[in-house]
Parts: structure tokens; sequence; C-alpha cells
């Protein structure tokens, strides 16, 4: 599987913007970066995901480095609920499958 | 907005007994997935499953696993003969296309806790 890695945790303030880093530099041509969060005591949940271009949805942006080497999830303004372990993930080619690493647990203080 | 649904939510079972898990996927959805989560550690991935066969499945996923769409609307994980280190929070997936490519987010049910003593 194509390799992640993320900060093991990160901590923010209630209404502040946080930055999620993902390095991926395996990453291959048709690899799409996927992210992923677990609320406690839930199931992962679908975040957002891209190819090259930044990306932006409801819950929050994309931002994709020009060699696609690394991406960073941006949540604008942090909430409460947004307390949860946040994965980055790339599926290789072929595979039927994601592979979940083990996130970034983040922590926004009230 | 439609979701899956995962029936029990907690089972409690005795070593060496059978348990299925069962998932309602989201009606439209063409590929299936189970993972769990031992408590305290990662999601992982046991198996997905589409047109009726396995597609791809984990080295967790051994003999004692199977998987069942039996009648169209239901996607069922059974354990044979359960052991202790089966304990976990199990997930059922599932998504519309491929998982990981455009169109293949998925979508996960809420669990159902596996407790083997």
């Amino acid at each position: 599987d194509a390799k992640t890695t993320q900060p093991n945790s990160m901590e923010s303030n209630e209404e502040e913007p946080v930055h999620l880093p993902c390095n991926h530099s395996t990453i291959s041509g048709t690899d799409y970066i996927h992210w992923y969060r677990q609320l406690p005591s839930q199931g992962p949940e679908y975040v957002i995901h891209g190819l090259t271009s930044n990306v932006n949805n409801r819950m929050a942006s994309l931002a994709i480095a020009e060699d696609r080497k690394s991406s960073t999830l941006i949540l604008h303004r942090a909430t409460l609920r947004d307390a949860a372990v946040y994965y980055c993930i790339l599926r290789d080619g072929g595979a039927q499958k994601l592979v979940f690493g083990q996130g970034t647990r983040l922590t926004i203080n009230p | 907005e439609p979701e899956v649904t995962q029936t029990p939510s907690h089972q409690v079972t005795q070593m060496g007994q059978e348990v299925i898990l069962r998932c309602v996927p989201i009606s439209n959805h063409l590929y299936f997935y189970w993972y769990r989560q031992i408590l305290g550690q990662k999601v992982e991935f046991l198996v997905s499953f589409y047109n009726n066969e396995i597609s791809e499945k984990s080295e967790i996923f051994d003999d004692q696993f199977s998987v069942e769409r039996p009648d169209g609307s239901n996607f069922t994980l059974k354990i044979r003969s359960t052991k202790l280190e089966d304990s976990a929070m199990y997930f059922c997936a599932s998504s519309f296309l491929l998982a990981g490519g455009p169109g293949g987010e998925l979508f996960f049910g809420e669990g159902s806790r596996l407790t083997v003593l």
C-alpha cells in the first residue's frame, strides 16, 4: 500500500483554523488522496478527496502540493465536534480497499 | 440521508461460538467492505466484496471468517468459531464505485461491538 505520514496528534482552539499535514512522497500519478475522520465511538466518516487540484466541500478544504508529495486538510473554523482522529489515505492502483494508518488525533480546546 | 446500518450494536458470546454480524448497505452501492477495530488500535481492513464475490481480503480474514450477501440488501460477516482475540468493533462500509477513486467514498456504519468471553 502507498504510505502516508501524519503527526500523531495536534491541538487547536475552537473557532480557529486547523491545518492537518500529510506526507505521501511515494504517491503515484493515479493515486487519489483521501481524508477520513473518526469521531469518538463512531465509524470512520469520509471528509474529502482530491487528485491534483485543491478541493473544497462543506466540511473542509484539501490543499495538494504541486508535486503531490504532500497535502493539507484545512478545517476553516474548528468546533468541539471536530475533535477526532483524521486519516490521510492513498489507494494503490488496483487495490480493492482503503488502508487506515494511525492518523492524527486532533484535540480542540474550548 | 441514506446510511449504512449494522446489527447488533453489541454482542457478547462465548469462545468457540458462531457469530453473524449484519449490515444493510446503502441501496444503490455496489461495493461492500468489513473492517474491524480492536480497542485502542487502528481500523483494519478485513474484506471487500463486489458482484457477489470477495474481491480482496486481508491476512486477518482466515477460514474462520466468511461473508455473504444473501438477499440483495443484507451483507453479513460470519465468524465460525470465535476466539478471544476476535473481540473488536466491526464496521461495515459500502461505496458506489471502487474505494479510493472518484465516486468511491466509503460510507461506514456505526459498528457492531463483539465481546468474546
